[in-house]
């Protein structure tokens, strides 16, 4: 069935170090592959996204690759900072569908 | 731009009560969705409404879950009656079209006690 594997589920870095954060989809037909990021109380937030036809993608500090033959997709976080803290998702979906997959969870925590 | 508003922000129920969910999702937004999201883990949804229509709730549990999108634009999610593993966050979330550029609530915190 459809699955999204995610790891680290936690990642602890120095502030200015970067973080990677990976993801595994199973559903061959998922074409749409956003990072969402949910602070304490709050809702989560789209950060970045792909489509299945991008290889890459970069908005300042973040950017995102996929590599549709593997099935992965991973979040890069260059120059962290303090507020970059918080729980990061991946998520999966098959536009027709419209149901995202998420992952589990990363909890990252970027230490001054 | 007025986000995807959901309320209550929390409830604290008696087990066997019943609750009530509300949402409002982004003006102009015919996707709808309602996903639960335990602790320490990834949202799932539940029910995904387009305009008036529920097209997907394979996942609801139908024996106590019920929602509804009245002239397609608030939704309700209630549980009658609720029992201890309905304690969740239960989060709204709105799209122009099925499948990508979803704007989520800042959810309902429900603890049945």
């Amino acid at each position: 069935g459809e699955n999204v594997e995610q790891h680290p589920s936690t990642l602890s870095v120095q502030e200015g170090d970067s973080a990677v954060i990976k993801c595994t989809y199973s559903d061959s037909a998922s074409n749409y592959f956003p990072w969402y990021k949910q602070e304490l109380g709050k809702g989560p937030q789209l950060i970045i996204d792909i489509r299945s036809n991008v290889g890459e993608k970069k908005d300042q500090r973040i950017a995102v690759t996929l590599n549709k033959t593997a099935k992965h997709f991973s979040l890069h976080i260059t120059e962290t900072q303090p507020e970059d803290s918080a729980v990061y998702f991946c998520a999966a979906c098959y536009n027709q569908g419209g149901k995202l997959i998420f992952g589990q969870g990363t909890e990252l925590s970027v230490k001054p | 731009e007025a986000g995807v508003v959901q309320s209550p922000r929390y409830k604290i129920i008696e087990k066997k009560q019943p609750v009530a969910f509300w949402c409002n999702p982004i003006s102009g937004h015919n996707t709808l969705y309602w996903y639960r999201q335990n602790l320490g883990q990834g949202p799932e949804l539940l029910i995904r409404y387009e305009n008036e229509e529920a097209v997907d709730d394979s996942q609801l549990p139908k024996d106590r879950f019920s929602a509804e999108r009245l002239k397609g634009v608030d939704s309700t999610l209630k549980i009658q009656p609720a029992e201890l593993g309905d304690s969740a966050v239960y989060l709204c979330a709105s799209s122009p079209t099925s499948g990508t550029g979803y704007t989520f609530g800042s959810g309902t915190r429900l603890t049945v006690v």
